[in-house]
């Protein structure tokens, strides 16, 4: 069965730093979406992209984020200046062309901040 | 604004036994809500989801309902086994918004 793959699994990065986490979403998905899970914490919507751009963000995602789909097939999120409040577990997903669909999570990538 | 939760927090359950997850939602103009499984460390594997103009659906043992009118969504599962142990998640959108809602989960333990 096709499935989301995220890579790195685990980053570790000094504060301060850019970071890149790398999605390769399901073939033929047209809604990609960035989550972030704080440890104990609920699952949080970070951004949406659709056809090439941004379709909604929340509060978090001011900035120091950013996302991409440089050659159709990655779907990359940069956090520019990495500050201890990021370390969290960063999962992307992705969804076919009707909202109706369900939302395929990948593994995740936990990113931890020093 | 869309807010979701899960209680309780932690439910331990005979191997054999039927048992039922609760989820709830304020914004009763919803547009899907989905059921998930979290292991431990991993990610987030779909169950179930269903659409706004659906009253349940099913899946092998598991069976997930949905009534808007009360803001509620249970996830009913049949004969549990110690590979249901999990953390499961339930997710919501809205009319016009794709994102999901996240709930803060309910921790199942089925003990052998």
């Amino acid at each position: 069965e096709p499935e989301v793959t995220q890579t790195p699994s685990h980053q570790v990065t000094q504060m301060g730093q850019e970071v890149i986490l790398r999605c390769v979403p399901i073939s033929n998905h047209l809604y990609f979406y960035w989550y972030r899970q704080i440890l104990g914490q609920k699952v949080e919507f970070l951004v949406s992209f659709y056809n090439n751009e941004i379709s909604e963000k929340s509060e978090i995602f001011d900035d120091q984020f950013s996302v991409e789909r440089p050659d159709g097939s990655n779907f990359t999120l940069k956090i520019r200046s990495t500050k201890l409040e990021d370390s969290a577990m960063y999962f992307c997903a992705s969804q076919a062309g009707n909202s109706n669909q369900p939302q395929h999570f990948g593994d995740g990538t936990r990113l931890s901040i020093l | 604004k869309q807010e979701v939760t899960q209680i309780p927090a932690a439910l331990s359950v005979p191997e054999g036994e039927n048992l039922v997850l609760n989820c709830s939602f304020t914004d009763s103009a919803i547009y899907n809500l989905q059921w998930f499984r979290q292991d431990p460390g991993k990610g987030l594997t779909s169950l179930l989801l269903i659409q706004s103009s659906q009253r349940e659906q099913t899946s092998g043992r598991l069976n997930a309902s949905l009534d808007k009118s009360s803001g509620r969504s249970t996830l009913y599962i049949a004969a549990s086994q110690p590979g249901d142990s999990a953390t499961y998640l339930c997710a919501a959108s809205s009319f016009g918004n794709e994102k999901l809602t996240f709930g803060t989960g309910t921790r199942l333990t089925i003990i052998p």
